[in-house]
């Protein structure tokens, strides 16, 4: 199975900061790598699919980069609604696999 | 409006069995493969089983294969997991989530709202 590590773990920033959460994959995933957001009690939603592109409906203060083994999520000017954990994903091979996560909180 | 409703969680003791249902609606059923994840109290998310479209195709996390078994009925649009011989680790929230592929792309699109299995005598 592919392990995806994710850094930090959790994070406190404030409104209005550029964030920078990176995920890194075990072996090489191409650009199989997505990112989803999850606020408390809530399902998970998408935000980065296949590295660097945003889903519809998602602000574009989100975006995404890397391939092969290393990745970035960044927001660049944190909004309240935006404090939640976040996760990458790979998708390259089965067991579709998650990193354990990074919280986002408020400073 | 995509909507997937998850149903048959519960309290089951350690050694039972559930098997839980998600109805799905807003999109074609039919085209997707579907998957359960599945998030234990306040930890991360793992993935747990898929089945492809017209169910002839299925693969298991390795903690649950011989345990779970995934099918779907696509007449009724609905996605199912019976869970057999349960474990206090199977503890968790299940999510039903489709899978949005392409050729150069696959992500979880639409999720579920969960439901809660709680694995205790």
């Amino acid at each position: 199975d592919i392990q995806m590590t994710q850094s930090p773990s959790s994070l406190s920033a404030s409104v209005g900061d550029r964030v920078t959460i990176t995920c890194r994959a075990s072996q090489s995933i191409s650009s199989y790598l997505n990112w989803y957001q999850q606020k408390p009690g809530k399902a998970p939603k998408v935000l980065i699919y296949a590295a660097s592109n945003l889903q519809s409906g998602v602000p574009s203060r989100f975006s995404g980069s890397g391939s092969g083994t290393d990745f970035t999520l960044t927001i660049s000017s944190l909004q309240p609604e935006d404090f939640a954990t976040y996760y990458c994903q790979q998708s390259y091979s089965t067991p579709p696999t998650f990193g354990q996560g990074t919280k986002l909180e408020i400073k | 409006e995509v909507q997937m409703v998850e149903s048959g969680g519960g309290l089951v003791p350690p050694g039972g069995s559930l098997r839980l249902s998600c109805a799905a609606s807003g999109f074609t059923f039919i085209s997707y493969w579907m998957h359960w994840v599945r998030q234990a109290p306040g930890k991360g998310l793992v993935w747990v089983s898929r089945i492809n479209p017209d169910g002839s195709s299925t693969s298991y996390a390795g903690s649950v294969k011989g345990r779970f078994t995934i099918s779907r009925d696509n007449a009724k649009n609905t996605l199912y997991l019976q869970m057999n011989s349960l474990r206090a680790e199977d503890m968790a929230v299940y999510y039903c989530v489709s899978l949005y592929s392409t050729t150069w792309s696959e992500y979880f699109q639409h999720w579920g709202q969960g439901t809660l299995v709680t694995v205790s005598s």
